[in-house]
């Protein structure tokens, strides 16, 4: 299994670019999410998926958009960058979304450094 | 708002001691916590989740404890080891389908 792989590792945009992150899962998880890590700040929920088709706003989501057209895959795309989301982009998936009682491993992907400028 | 804080920013000790660390959460209505260890470069790796209802868990070398009422969990190493050098984060879920993550520690191991 390689797990949930994230692309690119590393990318430097220009303000006002756009770009799409790209993350897939191969464990057929239901739930997707997209955090971002800033020093002082801790990870940061931007979006998140319980399913195909099914997409909703965290707590960083402006300037962020995605979609969830299959069970594998959850892109996040920049539609205009700005130096503030210079950070370390990480995807996230479970089986089930981290609030289910049972509980369940969340796995994370190796993460994608982006650089705006 | 829920707001997870973990003290020491960073820990430095010698190998084979033991060790805790410390995290505290602001609203003790939760469903479940957990520790997370993050190598530099790296993503995060699960390490132990506790529900709201227990109190521990083990892995290994690794227990991790909780206290709804307090607000607080602690993560204990046994024997600690230069390859357990690495930055641990802890995450409480509430609701809103989300983890809420304290900053971490970074744990150096020196041989």
């Amino acid at each position: 299994n390689a797990g949930v792989t994230q692309t690119p590792k590393f990318q430097v945009l220009k303000t006002g670019q756009s770009m799409t992150l790209q993350c897939a899962q191969d464990m057929n998880h239901e739930y997707m999410s997209w955090y971002r890590q800033d020093p002082g700040m801790g990870l940061r929920l931007i979006h998140y998926s319980v399913g195909a088709g099914i997409t909703d706003q965290g707590e960083v989501p402006n300037g962020y958009n995605v979609s969830r057209s299959t069970t594998e895959d959850f892109p996040l795309r920049l539609l205009s960058a700005a130096p503030s989301q210079t950070s370390v982009y990480f995807c996230a998936s479970s089986y089930t979304p981290p609030t289910f009682h049972s509980g369940n491993t969340i796995y994370f992907g190796e993460g994608s450094w982006l650089t705006v400028v | 708002k829920q707001e997870v804080t973990q003290i020491p920013a960073a820990l430095s000790v010698p190998e084979g001691e033991n060790l805790v660390l410390n995290c505290s959460f602001t609203d003790s209505a939760i469903y479940n916590l957990q520790w997370f260890r993050q190598d530099p470069g790296k993503g995060l790796t699960s390490l132990l989740l506790i529900q709201s209802s227990q109190r521990e868990q083990t892995s290994g070398r690794l227990n991790a404890s909780l206290d709804k009422s307090s607000g607080r969990s602690t993560l204990y190493i046994a024997a600690s080891q230069p390859g357990d050098s690495a930055t641990y984060l802890c995450a409480v879920t509430r609701g809103a389908q989300k983890l809420v993550f304290g900053q971490g520690t970074r744990l150096t191991i020196n041989p």
